[in-house]
Order: structure tokens, then sequence, then C-alpha cells
């Protein structure tokens, strides 16, 4: 079993559509997690942090499930400008450094 | 504030040739990664120094690759002899100090460089 599962992809939505994302990751001691986004050929970035009261930054939603080992991503009103491979990430334990586990991803297009 | 270098940008090698890449982290940065981004799949992480010193080299294929940060900045990865499976986009990452991810914690990216081993 993969350490981070993520819906496999591609989505393809139209503009002003709302979009989630969800993920599963296999180590219950798991510490951090967070989402990035990714353009085509491009480096990852850090999108948002996700803490288990959940948070919002702006139209990102992020929730995180400790009993469940599951993490989202809604985008709501979706950009043509969202279009980009997002990553789910967990960190290991606190000794191990702040080692980040990446999913496969899953690829966003947006069109018109 | 400049971020992450890392050089060539992409590099076409034949197998069994040998072939290094390149990384100066940000400056103050003290822990700086490798990781392995093979199409279609997340980044994975080769080695992670923190200063001179290695962290976690769990996940680095130590018969072909060999990584180092002599004097605790910059840091060369190299791959010797190549396989055709080592055709990927190597990523540096920086961060200012080890312990759990966000915060001053949070990794920083470079462009990446693009193998590809015919």
């Amino acid at each position: 079993r993969k350490e981070v599962e993520q819906d496999p992809g591609p989505f393809n939505v139209p503009e002003g559509a709302t979009v989630a994302f969800n993920c599963t990751y296999s180590n219950s001691a798991s510490q951090s997690f967070f989402w990035y986004r990714q353009d085509c050929r491009k480096e990852p970035k850090l999108l948002m942090s996700v803490y288990s009261s959940g948070n919002e930054d702006g139209r990102f939603t992020a929730q995180l499930n400790r009993a469940s080992q599951y993490i989202s991503l809604l985008i709501r009103d979706s950009k043509l400008s969202d279009s980009a491979t997002y990553l789910c990430v967990v960190t290991a334990r606190e000794n191990q450094g702040g080692k980040l586990i990446f999913g496969q991803g899953t690829e966003l297009s947006v069109k018109p | 504030e400049a971020g992450v270098a890392q050089s060539p940008r992409y590099k076409i090698i034949e197998k069994r040739q040998s072939v290094a890449f390149w990384c100066n982290p940000i400056s103050g940065h003290a822990t700086l990664y490798w990781y392995q981004q093979i199409l279609g799949q997340g980044p994975k992480l080769l080695i992670q120094f923190q200063n001179n010193g290695v962290v976690d080299d769990s996940q680095l294929p130590k018969d072909r690759f060999s990584a180092e940060r002599l004097k605790g900045v910059d840091s060369t990865l190299k791959i010797q002899p190549a396989k055709l499976e080592d055709s990927a986009v190597y990523l540096c990452a920086s961060s200012l100090d080890l312990g759990l991810a966000g915060g001053r914690n949070e990794q920083f990216f470079g462009p990446g460089t693009r193998l590809t081993v015919l």
C-alpha cells in the first residue's frame, strides 16, 4: 500500500465549478499535512497547510480527519489559473527530520 | 530573496554514463534535500542533509548514487553509472532547519534538473 494515495486524475472542470480532491495516508504517526501545487514542468510549491480544525484560504478549503487518515482539498469557483497538479503531502514522525512524503498528484484542468 | 538554484536544467546521457547535478540552497538554510520525481509520480526523497551531515539516505540507491555537501552549503548529486530508469526530474529543496515541516521549516524547491537516459 502506498504511504500517500490520491484520487487518480485528471479532473476536467469548467470555470466556476467546485472541485474536491481526496487523499489518504497509511502512517497514523504522521505529524503534519500539506497540499502542494505543481504547475507543468515547474517545481512544487506549498499551497497550504492542513489543520485538524480545517482551514480556509480564499477559495481553497482543506480538511483533515486523523481518525480516518483522510485529507481533502476543496476549490470553489475554479479559475483557469487553478490548472495544475495538486500533491497531497504528509510528514513522517518528528524524529525523521521533516521528511515529506508525497502522493502521486491529481491533475486539474479548468476549461473556459 | 534568491531561491534555490540548480544546474544544469536539462541533461541527456546514454546509459552507463555518469552525471552530476549541483544545488545551491537559499542562503542560511541549514537543511538540504534531494528528491527524484519520475513522470506521473510525486517527488521521492533521496537524501537529506543537515549542514554537512546526512540525516536520511534510506532511499538513495547507494550502488550508483552519491551526494555530498562538504561545506554545508552547496550540494552535488552524482549518478554513476546511469540506468534507463533514472530518467526523472531531480529536485533540490532547502529549509531553515530540521523538525516538523511548515512554518520556519517550509521546504522551498529549486526548478529541478530534467535527466533523460537513452
